[in-house]
């Protein structure tokens, strides 16, 4: 009940193109939804998270779409640029889950050029 | 900007050798964490704490403690050091319910 599924492992888009990556979770007391951003050799970096009381979130190119009753939520790269490749992982945590975070295992993005 | 900063970029150390590993944050987040980064396994959380002086176990505790004595600074400590403890260290630390800020991680390698 504790885990977050992330699909696919692994993604090659065209330069351009959009870059969708899913995840699934069971517990419904997780009220935080973050998507990470790691490059090669460095530390995962935050890039845009969500609250279950709205179902979309935009910031630039990358959106997170919601859905509360699927328990399921995406991250969508649009003009996905060479730029982007890097492993994306999802997450959720609660608040009453002692601020611990459950990380999704993690989604290895290639764009091409 | 939030800086996680982690005293060591690569460590070489011999089994059973005791290894620290130093974070510290900028920001005055009560929330910091350690993980371990291994290929195919994601992201594995090993302790964390939530204020001074308090730890809380994670998923892999075992052959692993911590210790936190100041608000910004969280320590990993390896007591015996084994080969089946090389791997990439990350630390973290964030606000009350909201995302966590890394650092550029320990890549920890025991002989």
């Amino acid at each position: 009940q504790q885990q977050v599924k992330q699909s696919p492992q692994s993604l090659i888009v065209q330069k351009g193109g959009i870059s969708i990556i899913n995840c699934a979770y069971e517990n419904t007391a997780f009220d935080y939804f973050p998507w990470y951003q790691q490059f090669p050799g460095k530390g995962p970096a935050l890039l845009i998270a969500i609250r279950p009381d709205v179902s979309e979130k935009k910031e630039g190119r990358f959106t997170i779409s919601f859905n509360k009753s699927a328990k399921q939520f995406s991250l969508h790269i649009m003009d996905s640029q060479p730029g982007d490749s890097a492993t994306y992982f999802c997450a959720a945590s609660a608040h009453t889950g002692g601020f611990k975070t459950i990380f999704g295992a993690g989604t290895r993005l290639f764009v091409k050029a | 900007d939030v800086k996680v900063t982690q005293s060591s970029r690569y460590l070489v150390k011999r089994t059973g050798e005791k290894v620290f590993l130093e974070c510290v944050q900028d920001m005055d987040h009560e929330n910091m964490f350690w993980y371990r980064q291994d290929p195919g396994l994601g992201l594995r959380l090993i302790y964390f704490s939530y204020d001074v002086k308090m730890k809380e176990k994670g998923d892999i505790p075992e052959g692993y403690s911590v210790s936190r004595e100041k608000k910004e600074r969280f320590s990993l400590i390896l007591e015996s050091a084994s080969t089946n403890q090389t791997s990439m260290y990350l630390c973290a630390s964030s606000l009350n319910r909201g995302g966590q800020y890394f650092g550029a991680g320990t890549r920890l390698s025991v002989l």
